[in-house]
């Protein structure tokens, strides 16, 4: 079955700096990669998705890439601020199967 | 519009008591989740039902059993539990939305086994 591999688990950076998050997938035929935000005690909730058939995709300060030959993908978060703490997660599923997520990525930001 | 509902929020079991977490969604979603989210292991997936009448294991089945009683609802029952079995657990339904499938996430049931 597909394998997400998710890096860094932690990540601390200071307020305006850029953060990158990368994950890895280990099925090829996955074809959906969303990325979600969890803050403390919430649920996570979808911030940014891409498909297979594209190779980047931006809204506002949120981008992420996708190499389908190396089979990774990377969330990117430009002038981060205090609001953008929280864990991340990235996850892949092949079209009408359950999404499978990494590990998550613990992001301080700090004023 | 209620989205995706969980109970209970909170639960404490002793070791080998049973209960069921019962879930429904309103977004008359097709495919419904069980995860389950532990420190550092990130949200692993028990087991999903792509549509109403059909269940499949996922990474981490065993002792939990689920029926998707119909289209709105999908419980997971825990036989016998077990500490191991201490975790946040989280519901989610899903839409294929331009052949992608954004998941929705209820508020989370956390369980105690002790």
């Amino acid at each position: 079955g597909e394998n997400v591999e998710q890096h860094p688990s932690t990540l601390s950076v200071q307020e305006g700096d850029s953060a990158v998050i990368k994950c890895t997938y280990s099925d090829s035929a996955s074809n959906y990669f969303p990325w979600y935000k969890q803050e403390l005690g919430k649920r996570p909730q979808l911030i940014i998705d891409i498909r297979s058939n594209v190779g980047e995709k931006k809204d506002q300060r949120i981008a992420v890439t996708l190499n389908k030959t190396a089979k990774h993908f990377s969330l990117h978060i430009t002038e981060t601020q205090p609001e953008d703490s929280a864990v991340y997660f990235c996850a892949a599923s092949i079209t009408r199967t359950a999404l499978i997520f990494g590990k998550g990525t613990t992001l301080s930001v700090s004023s | 519009n209620a989205g995706v509902t969980q109970t209970p929020k909170f639960q404490v079991l002793k070791t080998g008591q049973s209960m069921t977490l019962q879930c429904a969604q309103d977004m008359n979603h097709n495919s419904m989740y069980w995860y389950r989210q532990d420190p550092g292991m990130g949200l692993r997936l028990i087991y999903y039902s792509a549509s109403e009448g059909t269940t499949d294991k996922g990474e981490v089945p065993n002792g939990y059993n689920v029926s998707r009683l119909n289209k709105r609802e999908f419980s997971l029952r825990l036989e016998s539990a077990a500490p191991s079995q201490t975790s946040v657990y989280f519901c989610a339904s899903s839409t294929l939305r331009g052949g992608d499938t954004e998941a929705f996430f209820g508020q989370g049931t956390r369980l105690t086994v002790v």
